[in-house]
């Protein structure tokens, strides 16, 4: 069975600094990976998705994350933070053949004048 | 293209009470699936269905239970609230492996 873990729960960033959510997966067979953001009061929405093409892949809002297969990892990053990122972001890995998307805890983006 | 809709978005139920929650997929969807979040557990799937049939389950007690209609509209249904039925609801649709979710339904059980 697949599985995610996100570092760290919470994150807080200067306002124009670099962000890096980390995001690990546990699969026996290639994955799907995708990044959501949740908004207070709202669902997710996609920022990206890796479907096993190209490993670095570019999102919405300026974000992009890279697929490193060695590592096991799927790290989300900006390079500068704006006060609208702060948001609850999830990473999670779906299989091929329909298997529903497994989401990591989530990781909560503050982001600091 | 309209996106996914839930209705209703907030509902305040007690205990013992049952309650049904419904979702309107993406024009073109055929499969939704339900979600319960909460502070504690993140993100839990609870199920999926694909052309009316259920096609993956989760994890959850069979009072939780759902269905879909032929117009790819669903249904979820929660019999005997307890109050660790406090969560949001979220629905999401799919044409192929990508997820779009709706708003949510906040259900609050006292």
């Amino acid at each position: 069975a697949q599985s995610v873990t996100q570092l760290g729960s919470h994150v807080s960033v200067s306002e124009g600094a670099l962000v890096l959510l980390r995001c690990n997966y546990s699969s026996s067979v290639p994955p799907y990976l995708f990044w959501y953001v949740q908004y207070p009061n709202q669902g997710l929405q996609l920022l990206l998705k890796y479907t096993s093409a190209a490993t670095l892949v570019k999102g919405i809002n300026g974000f992009e994350a890279e697929f490193k297969k060695s590592e096991t990892s799927f790290h989300l990053t900006k390079p500068s933070a704006h006060m609208s990122d702060a948001a609850e972001y999830f990473c999670a890995v779906g299989l091929k053949g329909n298997t529903p998307l497994v989401f990591g805890k989530g990781t909560r983006l503050s982001v600091i004048a | 293209k309209a996106g996914v809709t839930q209705t209703p978005r907030y509902l305040i139920k007690t205990r013992g009470q049952q309650v049904t929650l419904s979702c309107s997929p993406i024009s073109g969807h055929r499969s939704v699936s339900w979600y319960q979040q909460t502070p504690g557990q993140g993100l839990q799937f609870l199920f999926e269905y694909f052309s009316e049939t259920q096609r993956n389950k989760g994890n959850f007690p069979g009072r939780f239970s759902g269905r879909q209609f032929s117009n790819s509209r669903s249904e979820m249904n929660v019999s005997t609230l307890e109050l660790g039925d406090s969560a949001l609801y979220l629905c999401a649709s799919s044409l192929d492996f990508e997820q779009y979710f709706g708003p949510g339904t906040r259900l609050t059980v006292t």
